[in-house]
């Protein structure tokens, strides 16, 4: 199947600084890709969808300014976590859906943020 | 905005045994596809399996099979001769078509045991 890699895997960082999370498909282009947060033994929530060469579009609750996305490319698209606080540590995971209609949509390894 | 529902938190079966795991889901629209993915500990996400709204024959994939009851809007999880490997959370999925995200349901937790 496509593949999607999301890195970094794991990250720490101090409270106040922003971290940048990539999320790429390898071997197909996506108009569209989704990125969720999940909390731990909770089900995963979709924070924004990521278009290209557009505005993300952001879900109810979700901060624009603190959560930027930015889809530049067909094949790439980035999450930033500004002035990230230890109540935005959580599990990031990015999703993307080649092709039409119900073809699957494929994941990333996830990013788990820690914020101290 | 469509509901997944998952009412079994936890469930618990034996390795070869069998185990069904539910879902039911609302929607206004006729046209949707539904799947279950599972996430083992590795929290990677997994296909197991997926099911086209306008088809009536129940997917099937090696000892994983749904039981599609449209008119209910259900859509379980049969899991035959379970496997150790098996262990992991599994979500039910809904989606309509391109550009829309998966909704999903809260998630079973299953345990097969020895």
């Amino acid at each position: 199947g496509a593949v999607v890699s999301q890195h970094p895997s794991r990250v720490i960082c101090k409270s106040g600084t922003s971290v940048k999370i990539e999320c790429r498909s390898l071997d197909f282009q996506a108009t569209t890709m989704f990125w969720y947060r999940q909390f731990p033994k909770q089900s995963l929530m979709l924070m924004a969808t990521s278009n290209e060469g557009s505005k993300a579009t952001y879900e109810q609750g979700v901060e624009k300014d603190k959560f930027l996305i930015n889809h530049a490319s067909l094949t790439l698209s980035t999450l930033t976590v500004t002035s990230a606080h230890p109540e935005d540590s959580s599990f990031y995971i990015c999703s993307a859906r080649p092709g039409t209609g119900g073809t699957e949509a494929f994941f990333g390894q996830g990013t788990r943020l820690t914020v101290v | 905005a469509q509901t997944v529902t998952q009412s079994q938190p936890e469930m618990s079966v034996q390795e070869a045994e069998t185990v069904t795991l539910s879902c039911t889901y609302d929607t206004s629209e006729n046209n949707y596809y539904l799947f279950w993915y599972k996430q083992p500990p590795s929290r990677q996400m997994i296909l197991v399996i997926r099911q086209e709204a306008y088809k009536q024959q129940n997917a099937t994939e090696n000892r994983f099979s749904v039981n599609f009851q449209k008119a209910a809007k259900s859509f379980s999880l049969k899991i035959s001769d379970s496997q150790l490997g098996d262990t992991a959370m599994y979500f039910c999925a809904f989606t309509y078509t391109t550009g829309y995200a998966l909704n999903f349901g809260k998630g079973t937790s299953l345990l097969v045991t020895p």
